[in-house]
């Protein structure tokens, strides 16, 4: 079975400084991997995909970076956090099927930026 | 612009009455189309998926019906239960596309 983790569970952060999320997947290879941002009480908005190891697309530009270093591991950074990064990070990888793409989701991240 | 639309924004039913959430969309290029339930704190799990090839699809207490013509969908939830309270997301998307499109999502409650 799939698992999929996703660290730190919480950050508390100041504007300006740098943070780095990391989310791992185990027991599926070369998975296609995800970044959602999720702010209070709102929607999902997919930030990067990646479907192999050193790849990565952007979706939606907020000032974040992301790297596959691994074919389990994916890394969501930036430099200088600004008060609009505060939100819920969700990690996801998808299952391919004939006629598309399933996603399943981690357990987040939740990042407040002070 | 937003191509996915959820209604309502918040739902309260009794338990054991069947929820109706709805779900619409602008883009025809849209195929597949998941229904997520997150609750606080936690990552969405998929819950139950439609393709747009499909008209209703059942799964237990979850179904979904979905009207390729009129570009609607909505997800029924029979005999809900307090443990249902949750939120619910409409996503859709399409084809080879890696990008999946989310509703702003319906706060379900069923109270007791």
């Amino acid at each position: 079975a799939q698992t999929i983790h996703q660290w730190p569970v919480a950050e508390i952060k100041a504007v300006g400084s740098p943070l780095s999320l990391g989310c791992t997947i185990k027991g599926k290879s070369s998975p296609n991997l995800y970044w959602y941002w999720q702010a209070t009480g709102g929607t999902l908005q997919q930030l990067f995909y990646s479907i192999t190891v050193g790849q990565v697309e952007s979706v939606v530009q907020l000032n974040l970076s992301a790297s596959r270093p691994k074919d389990d591991q994916f890394i969501l950074s930036t430099e200088k956090l600004l008060l609009s990064h505060s939100g819920f990070y969700l990690c996801a990888w998808s299952l391919i099927r004939d006629w598309g793409y399933e996603q399943y989701f981690g357990p987040g991240t939740r990042l407040t930026v002070l | 612009q937003q191509q996915v639309r959820q209604s309502p924004q918040s739902l309260t039913v009794w338990e054991g009455e069947t929820a109706i959430l709805n779900c619409s969309y602008e883009n025809s290029a849209f195929d597949y189309f998941p229904w997520y339930q997150q609750f606080p704190g936690e990552g969405p799990a998929l819950l139950i998926a439609i393709r747009s090839v499909s008209d209703k699809k059942e799964d237990g207490r979850f179904t979904i019906f979905f009207n390729k013509r009129e570009k609607k969908l909505s997800l029924h939830i029979t005999d809900s239960q307090p443990g249902d309270s949750a939120t619910y997301f409409c996503a859709a998307g399409g084809g080879s596309n890696y990008k999946l499109t989310f509703g702003k999502g319906t706060l379900l409650t069923v109270t007791p």
